[in-house]
């Protein structure tokens, strides 16, 4: 595997359902991120994890909960989320303030 | 409130034609500003980042930076259908504000044969 990858890449979920997305990076970085795109909206940042300690958490509410095990992984715990949380999902990671290198996302559609 | 102005297109360029695209952005201390090309679909592909004013040229794309007007541009030439995607500039503030890229809601180009 290589840059950064994400699983599922697809996710359908009912609202009462606990589900988690998985992130991982193979480019030795320490940072990483959690992103929401919607549709016809900029990229929202969610959650920036900098050696594995959470340092922005951008008003997210609680039902999304971020966890970085190591410098390498990174998870977002889903539970009873809403119908507009439907969105894709993206991770990135990126080597202090440099470039972030993006996954290629979970698309995730609460029903 | 931070912001990242973009034109959202679409931006229609004839093949082999020269694409502009224009970004504004209201932090007068951003220091970083990276463009990516996004395909429906998939996830933003980083092309160009830029931390200094004046140009950078990297293949068919030219990145410019005025940080006195607060913008940035990119210019992608001998434009092909492969460049139609929607481009998203993303500009990052000053170090306390680290890892916080703003991006703009992008702009679609069309490359029409």
């Amino acid at each position: 595997e290589t840059g950064v990858t994400q699983t599922p890449r697809h996710l359908v979920m009912g609202m009462t359902n606990k589900k988690s997305l998985k992130c991982e990076q193979h480019l030795g970085h320490n940072a990483m991120y959690w992103y929401k795109q919607s549709a016809k909206k900029p990229l929202e940042l969610m959650f920036v994890y900098n050696f594995k300690e959470q340092t922005e958490n951008n008003s997210v509410p609680s039902r999304f909960s971020p966890e970085c095990p190591n410098s390498s992984h990174l998870f977002l715990h889903l539970h009873t989320l809403q119908p507009e949380d439907s969105a894709l999902y993206l991770c990135a990671s990126s080597q202090g303030y440099n470039e972030q290198f993006f996954g290629p996302g979970t698309r995730l559609t609460v029903l | 409130q931070k912001e990242v102005e973009q034109n959202s297109g679409p931006l229609s360029v004839p093949e082999g034609a020269i694409a502009s695209l224009n970004c504004t952005y209201s932090d007068r201390v951003s220091q970083s500003f990276f463009w990516y090309r996004q395909y429906s679909g998939k996830s933003p592909e980083l092309i160009m980042s830029i931390y200094s004013n004046g140009d950078k040229e990297d293949g068919r794309f030219t990145a410019q930076l005025n940080k006195a007007s607060q913008y940035v541009s990119l210019l992608i030439r001998d434009s092909q259908p492969s460049d139609s995607a929607t481009y998203l500039c993303a500009v990052n503030g000053e170090t306390d504000s680290w890892g916080k890229l703003q991006f703009g809601a992008g702009t679609q180009v069309v490359v029409t044969p």
